[in-house]
């Protein structure tokens, strides 16, 4: 059983279009993240988000953590071929330093 | 700075074989963990370290052992590799692992292949 549930699993979209992408959970974290990896590199992180309901934004990328602290989304406006790689959301369930990962969503983005 | 470097980049072995993946990085951080990745499963924890000398299990640690010898080095071993740990190998560090807000910085991988 996957604790952080992530969808959907791939996406293949055209240059200018918007997407959001989900991280959904039964048990509430007391922060998220969110990485983007490239083919053949390791995930970088891309923001973290610890308070319910708040709202990050990272040029055409918004990030909403749930008012309840247990999903998040990832919305990212005007979508660029640069987009293109897998996202994972993670958290620490224990708050002990051991993330655990979503399955992660493959985007795909078209010129 | 390096970051995060691990070796070898790519190796494949045979059923039964042992071999050792290296972690290296040079920012004296205190956490080091290591992950595998499939398709469809994201990354899972396999074993972490909280500072030198000190290892712990992860979420999947069967068939791996570890050792943190050294505060920048973290060695991934496996004594007698099996086709199901064909997988890509993370390591990644972060300064002090308990802040929620603490970013994990990640090396490049090592692609296993187990025949």
């Amino acid at each position: 059983t996957q604790l952080l549930e992530q969808s959907p699993q791939f996406l293949s979209i055209q240059e200018g279009e918007n997407l959001t992408v989900y991280c959904n959970s039964s048990s509430v974290f007391s922060s998220l993240q969110w990485y983007r990896q490239e083919p053949g590199e390791g995930p970088v992180l891309l923001v973290t988000v610890v308070t319910g309901g708040e709202v990050k934004k990272l040029k055409r990328l918004t990030f909403q953590f749930g008012d309840a602290r247990k999903d998040s989304s990832l919305h990212i406006t005007a979508a660029q071929p640069g987009d293109t790689g897998l996202y994972l959301c993670a958290g620490d369930p224990s708050n002990t330093g051991k993330l655990i990962f979503g399955q992660g969503t493959t985007l795909q983005v078209k010129p | 700075n390096a970051g995060v470097t691990q070796t070898p980049k790519f190796r494949v072995l045979k059923t039964g074989q042992s071999m050792t993946l290296l972690c290296a990085q040079d920012m004296n951080h205190e956490y080091m963990y290591w992950y595998r990745q499939d398709p469809g499963m994201g990354l899972r924890l396999i074993h972490y370290s909280v500072g030198e000398g000190t290892t712990a299990k992860g979420e999947v640690p069967d068939g791996y052992n570890v050792s943190r010898l050294k505060k920048q080095n973290f060695l991934l071993g496996l004594e007698s590799a099996a086709p199901s740990q064909t997988s890509v190998y993370f390591c990644a560090s972060s300064y002090w692992g308990r802040r929620p807000q603490e970013t994990q910085y990640f090396g490049p991988g090592t692609r296993l292949l187990v025949l």
